[in-house]
């Protein structure tokens, strides 16, 4: 099964700032990675697929790319309904893989 | 509007068993995967087990297989996962979720499973 590393694990940031998330596949993945997002005591939600296509009704702040096996989700400017727990999600034809998760929290 | 409602949670002691059942609605059911992934309190996602919308094809976690069984029942727009000899590390909140190719886009509130003496 594949492993997906995520870092940092928790992470905190002010209102405006620019941060970045990355995820690590343990071997090729494709382009098949998604992230997602959750809030405390809420489902997770689906922010972007295939890397960098963002899901409808996401935000254009939040973005992704690629380079190998290493993935990034970027959020250019925070905001405070983004403070939350992201993961990345791997899938290598048999299984999928959760990421550990990264809290971003105020700063 | 697209929705899927889970049910069937509860407190189970170690060794039980307990089916719990996903209900769908505002698409149609039998053109997705639909997946069951769980978590632990206060700890990340897990992946539980897939299956394809006409049932025939199905998939589970090293974690979880022998133990679990996923199925669907169309004419009910229905997932449900049978889970029997539990464990302490089965306790989690199971999210059910419709699979768009290898992403979820679709999730479930959740419910609580329990296992405790």
């Amino acid at each position: 099964d594949i492993q997906m590393t995520q870092s940092p694990s928790a992470l905190s940031a002010s209102i405006g700032d620019r941060v970045t998330i990355s995820c690590r596949a343990s071997q090729s993945i494709s382009s098949w990675l998604a992230w997602y997002q959750q809030k405390p005591g809420k489902a997770p939600r689906l922010l972007m697929y295939k890397g960098s296509d963002l899901e409808v009704g996401v935000p254009s702040r939040f973005s992704g790319s690629e380079s190998g096996a290493e993935f990034t989700l970027t959020i250019s400017s925070l905001q405070p309904d983004d403070f939350a727990t992201y993961y990345c999600q791997g899938f290598d034809g048999f299984s999928y893989t959760f990421g550990q998760g990264t809290k971003l929290e105020i700063k | 509007q697209v929705q899927l409602v889970e049910s069937g949670g509860g407190l189970v002691k170690p060794g039980g068993s307990l089916r719990l059942s996903c209900e769908a609605s505002g698409f149609i059911f039998s053109d997705y995967y639909m997946t069951w992934i769980r978590q632990a309190p206060g700890k990340g996602l897990e992946w539980v087990s897939y299956i394809g919308g006409s049932g025939g094809d199905t998939g589970y976690a090293d974690s979880v297989k022998g133990r679990f069984t996923i199925s669907i029942n169309s004419a009910k727009d229905s997932l449900y996962l049978q889970m029997s000899s539990l464990t302490v590390d089965d306790t989690a909140t199971y999210y059910c979720a419709r699979s768009r190719g290898w992403y979820m886009d679709i999730w479930g509130r959740g419910t609580l499973v329990t296992v405790s003496a």
